[in-house]
């Protein structure tokens, strides 16, 4: 079956430290994009990428990176410089980076700081 | 600037009455619409979308949404609440030619038996 998987479903972090999030998409989609949740605050983007090798900057990309060196794969790294991480974090995929194609989204990684 | 507003961050229905869940949006051309749905620890599921078609939409599970440029709304509906309705529900625009969604900050449904 086609679809997104986001590892580790849970994953506690020591404050200082970085940790990378997985995230793999078997639909054959070219834009990936990663969004946080925050209780009250919906979703807000992180990054994006429409394309292997390229991706965007979202409205909260201070703290994290990301790389998009294959087509199915888009990690996120929460590096120590990023104030308050403690959130749900959502994976999503769209046959194309525009309006039309509703992002198709993985089942979200909880990473809590210690 | 886009932004979607979601009226009312808690929503409570009796099981069998009719479910109303609103969301407006600020754009100045008409964008792109989205409703979702989200399970508890779960991803967001899709229900529907308007892509400047028919107004009224239609979605999974009984749920339908009409667009009405006239309010800038695209309000969510179900003539009768199941249990299993209980969930998140998230109110999301595209403006034409963006690359990404722009959210709402969503609303909680909660159904009484």
């Amino acid at each position: 079956d086609g679809g997104i998987t986001q590892s580790p479903k849970y994953l506690f972090r020591k404050e200082g430290q970085n940790v990378t999030l997985s995230c793999e998409q078997n639909l054959n989609h070219d834009a990936m994009y990663w969004y946080r949740q925050d209780p009250g605050q919906g979703l807000r983007l992180i990054y994006y990428s429409q394309i292997v090798n390229d991706f965007q900057k979202g409205d909260i990309a201070e703290g994290y990176s990301v790389s998009r060196e294959k087509k199915e794969s888009f990690p996120l790294t929460v590096t120590s410089a990023q104030k308050n991480p403690t959130a749900f974090y959502l994976c999503a995929s769209s046959v194309q980076g525009t309006g039309t194609a509703s992002p198709f989204f993985g089942p979200g990684t909880r990473l809590t700081v210690l | 600037a886009q932004s979607v507003t979601q009226l009312g961050s808690h929503v409570s229905v009796s099981e069998g009455a009719l479910v109303l869940l609103r969301c407006n949006y600020s754009s100045s051309v008409p964008p792109y619409l989205f409703w979702y749905v989200q399970y508890p620890n779960q991803g967001l599921q899709l229900l529907l979308k308007y892509t400047s078609a028919a107004t009224l939409v239609k979605g999974i599970n009984g749920f339908e949404a009409e667009f009405k440029k006239s309010e800038t709304s695209f309000h969510l509906t179900k003539p009768s609440a199941h249990m299993s309705d209980a969930a998140e529900y998230f109110c999301a625009v595209s403006p034409p030619g963006a690359n990404n969604l722009f959210f709402g900050t969503g609303t909680r449904l909660t159904v009484i038996p």
